[in-house]
C-alpha cells in the first residue's frame, strides 16, 4: 500500500527552466510534508516543507504547492542548475493521532547544461 | 556533515551470515529511523525508535531487528542474509520544529554488499 506515491521516475529539463516534480498521496491524516533531496553516495537532506493549512511555500528557487483536494504536492525549482541534479523524495507525515511518516519513490532530476 | 553517524560504511558478507549495522543520532535527537534503499528503489522505512521504545514499524522483515539503546544509539540486526539484501541501509534522527512536524536527518549510509 504506497500511501504516497511519485508517479514519474524521473526527469530531465534545460538548465534555466523550470523543474515540476509531483507527489500524490492518498492518507487523508497526513498533514505535513517535505521534499528531500539526495545525492549519489550521501544520505537525503531536507529541502523544503509545507503545512496542510497552506497551499504554497517559498524558498528561494524552491516552491511547493499543495492542492489539497486533488492529495497532489509538487515542487517547482526555478530557475533549474546542473547542482540541482539530484534524486528528489517527497514525504509526508502525520503531527497528531497516530504516527506517520512515509516517503515516496523518488523522482531523478538531471538538470541538462 | 548532518551530524548522523553510521558504522561501518562499507559491508560484504555471505549468504547466510548476520551482520549488525550501528546509528549513532544527532546530539539531542530522540528518534532513530532505519531505511534500506535497495538499487533504483526508494526509501522503505523499516522501523523507528523514539527514546528506547519501537514507535513505528514499516516492512521490516522476521530476520530483521533492531534496538535503541539507553545512550540514544541504534542498533539495526540483518540475519540469514540473502541476495536480496544488498543495499544501501540509512539511519535518520528527527528533531521536532514547533513542537509538531519533524525534519529527519540523515546518515551516510551503511553499503551492504551480500555475496
Amino acid at each position: 500500500d504506497q500511501q504516497v506515491k511519485q508517479n514519474s521516475p524521473s526527469l530531465s529539463v534545460q538548465e534555466g527552466r523550470i523543474s515540476i516534480l509531483n507527489c500524490d498521496y492518498t492518507n487523508s491524516m497526513f498533514d505535513y510534508f517535505l521534499w528531500y533531496k539526495k545525492y549519489p553516495a550521501e544520505g537525503p537532506t531536507f529541502l523544503i516543507s509545507i503545512s496542510s493549512i497552506k497551499d504554497k511555500n517559498e524558498d528561494g528557487r524552491f516552491t511547493v504547492f499543495l492542492n489539497k483536494s486533488a492529495k497532489h504536492l509538487s515542487l517547482h525549482i526555478v530557475p533549474s542548475q546542473p547542482g540541482d541534479s539530484a534524486v528528489y523524495f517527497c514525504a509526508a507525515m502525520t503531527t497528531s493521532g497516530t504516527y506517520k511518516y512515509i516517503f515516496g519513490t523518488g523522482t531523478r532530476l538531471k538538470v541538462l547544461a | 556533515d548532518s551530524g548522523v553517524t553510521q558504522t561501518p560504511k562499507h559491508l560484504i558478507t555471505a549468504t547466510g551470515q548476520r551482520v549488525t549495522l550501528r546509528c549513532s543520532p544527532r546530539s539531542g535527537d530522540l528518534s532513530v529511523y532505519w531505511y534500506q534503499q535497495s538499487l533504483d528503489q526508494g526509501l522503505q522505512f523499516l522501523i523507528q525508535y523514539y527514546n528506547g521504545e519501537e514507535r513505528a514499524k514499516g516492512n521490516i522483515l522476521e530476520r530483521f531487528s533492531a534496538q535503541q539503546f539507553p545512550d540514544l544509539h541504534s542498533e539495526l540486526n540483518l540475519s540469514s542474509l540473502e541476495l536480496g539484501d544488498s543495499a544501501l541501509y540509512f539511519c535518520a534522527s528527527s528533531v521536532v520544529v514547533g513542537g509538531t512536524w519533524e525534519t529527519q536527518y540523515f546518515g551516510p549510509g551503511t553499503r551492504l554488499l551480500v555475496l
